[in-house]
């Protein structure tokens, strides 16, 4: 159980295009999502954090207008990269969290999407 | 941000031999993980520990955290050729959010 599918695994795009990436649990409410972003050989930075019918709480650096949050059910969230640059290359990962007791800090994470921006 | 530190940054050993990653902290946390990524890949749990409890055990991982020190240690014994991966530490901060913050992580290789 507890398995998150991120989608698309790997998108390459012109400069200036936009692209949006979708999480999903697929055998769990998401209490609340995660997305992530990697540089190589890195860790992973919390770029924002999103609660289901409520606003995304971005990290201080992270443009909101830029990275667009959706969160329109408990089993989907996405990730838009507006206008993306050769700079928003990068390695992002959503991850989630289970209701439930025990099950909160925990997170469930996808596979992850490597975006290539020319 | 970042708040963890892990060393070694790299580590490679023989198939058998054991691992050991260590990982500090810098704030009051209210548990610590450790989590396991493929290259390439999302991340998979492997532990978690609270700020309570010393030492914790599951399969070939022994998980260790001292507070005082704010800093674990991972223990993976008897290693496999399948174990060759990156291994993150990540805190869970006092406050009760449920944010985790990501050490700099190990990249382990195992030789066959």
């Amino acid at each position: 159980g507890a398995v998150v599918s991120q989608h698309p695994s790997r998108v390459i795009c012109k400069s200036g295009t936009s692209v949006k990436i979708e999480c999903r649990s697929l055998d769990f409410q998401a209490t609340t999502m995660f997305w992530y972003r990697q540089f190589p050989k890195q860790s992973l930075m919390l770029m924002a954090t999103s609660n289901e019918g409520s606003k995304a709480t971005y990290e201080q650096g992270v443009e909101k207008d830029k990275f667009l949050i959706n969160h329109a059910s408990l089993t989907l969230s996405t990730l838009t990269v507006t206008s993306a640059h050769p700079e928003d290359s990068s390695f992002y990962i959503c991850s989630a969290t289970r209701s439930g007791t025990g099950f909160k800090n925990i997170q469930y994470f996808g596979a992850g999407t490597r975006l290539s921006v020319l | 941000s970042q708040q963890g530190e892990e060393d070694p940054q790299a580590l490679s050993i023989q198939e058998g031999e054991n691992a050991t990653m260590n990982c500090s902290y810098k704030t009051s946390i209210n548990n610590l993980q450790w989590y396991r990524q493929n290259s390439g890949r999302g991340l998979v749990h492997l532990i978690l520990i609270r700020s309570n409890e010393r030492e914790k055990h599951s399969g070939r991982l022994r998980v260790t955290l001292d507070t005082s020190k704010k800093s674990s240690s991972l223990l993976i014994t008897a290693s496999r050729a399948a174990d060759t991966a990156s291994y993150f530490c990540a805190t869970v901060p006092g406050d009760s959010s449920y944010k985790l913050i990501f050490g700099s992580g190990t990249r382990l290789l195992v030789r066959p």
